[in-house]
């Protein structure tokens, strides 16, 4: 089974301060992804990586960076955290497919608030 | 941008009865439409996927079917049954790159 494992299931961080998500993967899958879920607002995503030490945009991803150094970790960065950062945050990641996007596998998720 | 649009946002049915979940979407270059099911507290797990090549995918109660012309796909659960109650995202895949859009997500009751 493919695992997607989120290091932090819940954190409670400050205004201002830097957070470190983390992600890994062991399916080595090229492609590894960050959305954030908040009710009534779906999955959106973050920033997505298809390759080591690469990162693309994804639709919300100012306030956060990414950092991508091996094949099997993603981590997503809060550089300073602020409270409508509070959200929960879901890392996946998919085999690359030809023609484009594949079946994304999730991890567990975590659970971010930010006071 | 790219946009996925989904609807009902929340859906209540009788167990036994069909549930139909639809969504549009905006870039047709899109080619790849899986549907995410999340029970509650856990990760959201595939349940049936689409590419533009086929019009109607199914899997014993699931069904998907896909109008590209339209841009419109949908999800069809039939016999519905209390542990089909969860939140199910539709999403696109886009062949620009490899990221998936999903939509808001329909909150499924199923009750008995």
């Amino acid at each position: 089974d493919v695992k997607v494992t989120q290091s932090s299931r819940y954190l409670v961080k400050r205004t201002g301060e830097k957070v470190f998500l983390e992600c890994v993967q062991d399916m080595d899958h090229e492609n590894m992804f960050w959305y954030r879920q908040d009710p009534g607002l779906g999955l959106r995503l973050i920033y997505f990586s298809y390759d080591v030490k690469m990162k693309e945009k994804g639709d919300i991803p100012e306030g956060y960076s990414v950092s991508r150094e091996k094949k099997e970790r993603f981590s997503l960065i809060l550089e300073s955290a602020s409270t409508n950062q509070t959200s929960m945050y879901l890392c996946a990641s998919s085999p690359t497919m030809a023609g484009g996007a594949g079946e994304l596998f999730f991890g567990e998720g975590s659970r971010l608030t930010v006071l | 941008g790219e946009n996925v649009e989904q609807h009902p946002s929340t859906l209540s049915v009788q167990e036994g009865d069909s549930a139909v979940i639809k969504c549009t979407y905006s870039d047709s270059a899109s080619n790849y439409f899986p549907w995410y099911k999340q029970e509650l507290g856990k990760r959201p797990q595939l349940i049936i996927d689409i590419r533009s090549n086929v019009g109607e995918k199914k899997d014993q109660r699931i069904a998907v079917t896909l109008n590209k012309t339209a841009k419109h796909f949908s999800l069809h659960i039939t016999e519905t049954q209390p542990e089909d109650s969860a939140v199910y995202f539709c999403a696109a895949g886009y062949t620009g790159g490899f990221k998936t859009i999903f939509g808001a997500g329909t909150r499924l009751f199923v009750k008995a």
